[in-house]
């Protein structure tokens, strides 16, 4: 069964930085799509940013220049490394990865970043 | 960017009737269409893809139908743990867009 574990949020200060890590398992990871997936608090989700396996990466407009989404095949990890940071960046963090296209088929629990002085 | 709409914002239903949420594309995107079930401090989970698919171990109740613009969710017959959030997306191109939400409420 796949899984995803996300870790790294908390509480960071505006124009600061964080990194974001995905732990993958029950799935070959290597193979996969993968994508950061944000729900700000009560609001609906966005999606953040993608990574196929060999690398290609895709982002929203809003996110584009100050985050950049990486994947360490060998240690199953897809990480999120978050600069420049606003109020607006506050979420909820979902890893997130599709079996085929891209619909959303597995998603971790999230981890929570707080962007505030 | 293709912009989903959902309709209505809420939706109040009684255990046992049908429910259907509408989810709107501002261009076609053939039947790229997904929809999600979110229920409080719980990660979404996928319901439908293909507009019309049943993603693994989902319940015969749940249906999508609809190609291009215009999309439907049906809940046959809700039950209590159908009262949730849901979220339809579309995944023909970038970026990926999700629609508003619809909450199904207990009537």
């Amino acid at each position: 069964e796949a899984q995803l574990l996300e870790s790294g949020g908390g509480l960071v200060q505006p124009g600061g930085s964080l990194r974001l890590s995905c732990a993958a398992s029950g799935f070959t990871f290597s193979s996969f799509d993968m994508a950061w997936v944000r729900q700000a608090p009560g609001k609906g989700l966005e999606w953040v940013s993608a990574s196929s396996p060999s690398g290609g990466t895709t982002y929203a407009d809003s996110v584009r220049g100050r985050f950049t989404i990486s994947r360490d095949n060998s240690k199953n990890t897809l990480y999120l490394e978050m600069n420049s940071l606003r109020v607006e960046d506050t979420a909820l963090y979902y890893c997130a990865s599709p079996a085929s296209a891209w619909k959303f088929d597995y998603w971790g629990r999230g981890t929570l970043v707080t962007v505030s002085s | 960017e293709i912009v989903m709409t959902q309709s209505p914002a809420t939706l109040s239903v009684s255990p046992g009737e049908r429910a259907i949420v509408s989810c709107r594309a501002s261009q076609s995107v053939s039947s790229r269409l997904a929809w999600y079930q979110q229920k409080p401090g719980q990660a979404p989970r996928l319901l439908i893809y293909g507009a019309s698919t049943r993603a693994t171990g989902i319940p015969a109740r749940f249906s999508g139908s609809g190609s291009g613009t215009e999309f439907t969710l049906t809940i046959s017959s809700l039950q209590s743990e159908d009262f949730a959030v849901y979220y339809c997306q579309h995944y023909l191109n970038w970026p990926l867009t999700f629609g508003g939400g619809t909450k199904v409420e207990i009537k």
